[in-house]
């Protein structure tokens, strides 16, 4: 049983192309995210959805444009490929994720999907 | 803007030896989160660090935090290989969205 699945797990396109990842949680989350790690291994945060409503949106270029159909599912589409979006892409999610929680809320992430864009 | 620094970024240890990772961060949390990440895997939840003076074990790891301070360290005692893999820790934003903060990760590798 998968927690949060991600698809495809590899990605490789052209400069220009769209593509979409889909990623899904069967743990009953409130809250799901996507990160981007790069080269270097460093995680930055992207975006965050609590329950269908976006809630965190970094500063990340109009190109990369989230879905969230149900709180179970959480897309990202890119338009217009670039180089630097070669990465390896990351969803999560957790229970809460409003700032609610008393407790912890630990993120529980998906395998990652790797993008490359030549 | 929240800053969350690690040292040492790289670390290279023999089996049996003790070290220590440093998680420091530059404003007020209310949590502090330890993961791991083997190569070309995804990251696994290791601990969740809630209050000042918090210490959490589990096999050879043991974590801590400092919350004066604003220090978490991670502490391998007899290293064995396996626990080769990248440490992350990270921090959230007090108040309002979950948001998470990571270092940039400690690359630890354990020579037989």
């Amino acid at each position: 049983d998968t927690a949060v699945s991600q698809t495809p797990k590899y990605l490789v396109t052209q400069m220009g192309n769209d593509k979409s990842i889909k990623c899904e949680q069967n743990l009953g989350h409130d809250t799901m995210y996507w990160y981007k790690q790069d080269s270097k291994k460093f995680l930055k945060i992207m975006f965050s959805y609590n329950n269908k409503e976006l809630i965190i949106n970094e500063t990340v270029p109009n190109r990369f444009s989230p879905k969230s159909p149900d709180k179970a599912h959480l897309n990202l589409h890119i338009n217009s490929l670039e180089l630097g979006d070669s990465a390896v892409y990351f969803c999560a999610s957790s229970l809460y994720g409003s700032g609610l929680a008393g407790g912890s809320d630990t993120q529980y992430f998906g395998p990652g999907t790797r993008l490359t864009v030549l | 803007e929240l800053k969350v620094e690690q040292n040492p970024l790289f670390l290279s240890m023999q089996e049996g030896k003790n070290y220590t990772i440093y998680c420091n961060y530059s404003t007020t949390s209310d949590r502090l989160y330890w993961y791991r990440q083997d190569p070309g895997k995804s990251l696994e939840s290791l601990f969740v660090l809630l209050s000042n003076g918090a210490v959490k074990q589990e096999g050879r790891l043991m974590a801590s935090l400092d919350t004066k301070a604003r220090l978490s360290t991670l502490h391998i005692t007899a290293a064995v290989h396996d626990l080769s893999a990248t440490y992350f820790c990270a921090v959230d934003i007090r108040g309002g969205s979950e948001k998470l903060v990571f270092g940039k990760g400690t690359k630890l590798t354990v020579n037989p």
